[in-house]
């Protein structure tokens, strides 16, 4: 089954403490990329990667690293966690061909508390 | 810096009405995409548009896209219940050092009462 996943799916953590979420996706897509939702903000994009090893800034990248090693996996590492990143962050994954980006794939979410 | 508005944010409809959706955009910008999202869930792909004058429909929901205007309609006809949800715009950077770069709208909470 085609899918994106992501882990874990819900995580309360301390301010400070360095933690990952991990994406993956099995449909050999170039384009993948990491949002946050907010309420009343809708969704803002943090990092994308348009294939391995190409990595660049979306809107709101401060606080958040991310590396693209291997086509299926786009990590999202939190160096020290602070409350405002507390929110629900969703990965996503599309097909390029011809450079041109495609409906996204989404994955379930994961929901962030940072105390 | 590209700009994404969806108006209105908020609409209540009656079943078997129709309304539109508008997503206005400040840049240049030829890709826009539409995604429906339901209360605790995940996003879904509903159309992807990738030119002017493209016109997508997918039983009630037919999504436009006006290059030239920027802006792209999401016309829902004689709604049902099913189709409360949120729904949200997304523009695709035009190019330069950021393309791939991808901006959404507030997103729109629709409600269809009986």
């Amino acid at each position: 089954e085609a899918q994106v996943t992501q882990n874990p799916r819900y995580l309360i953590t301390v301010t400070g403490k360095k933690l990952t979420v991990t994406c993956s996706q099995n449909m050999n897509h170039e384009y993948m990329s990491w949002y946050r939702q907010d309420p009343g903000l809708g969704l803002r994009q943090i990092y994308y990667s348009m294939n391995v090893e190409v990595t660049d800034k979306g809107d709101v990248p401060e606080g958040y690293k991310v590396s693209r090693k291997e086509k299926r996996n786009f990590p999202l590492i939190l160096e020290s966690p602070s409350p405002n990143q507390t929110s629900l962050y969703f990965c996503a994954s599309s097909g390029t061909g011809l450079v041109h980006v495609y409906e996204q794939y989404f994955g379930p979410g994961t929901r962030l508390t940072v105390t | 810096e590209l700009k994404v508005e969806q108006n209105p944010l908020f609409l209540s409809m009656q079943e078997g009405k129709n309304y539109t959706i508008y997503c206005n955009y400040s840049t240049t910008s030829d890709r826009l995409y539409w995604y429906r999202q339901d209360p605790g869930k995940s996003l879904e792909s509903l159309f992807v548009l990738l030119s002017n004058g493209a016109v997508k429909q997918e039983g009630r929901l037919m999504a436009s896209l006006d290059t030239k205007a920027r802006l792209s309609t999401l016309h829902i006809t004689a709604a049902v219940h099913d189709l409360s949800a949120t729904y949200f715009c997304a523009v695709l950077n035009a190019g330069g050092t950021s393309y791939g770069k991808l901006t959404f709208g507030q997103g729109t909470i629709l409600t269809v009462h009986p």
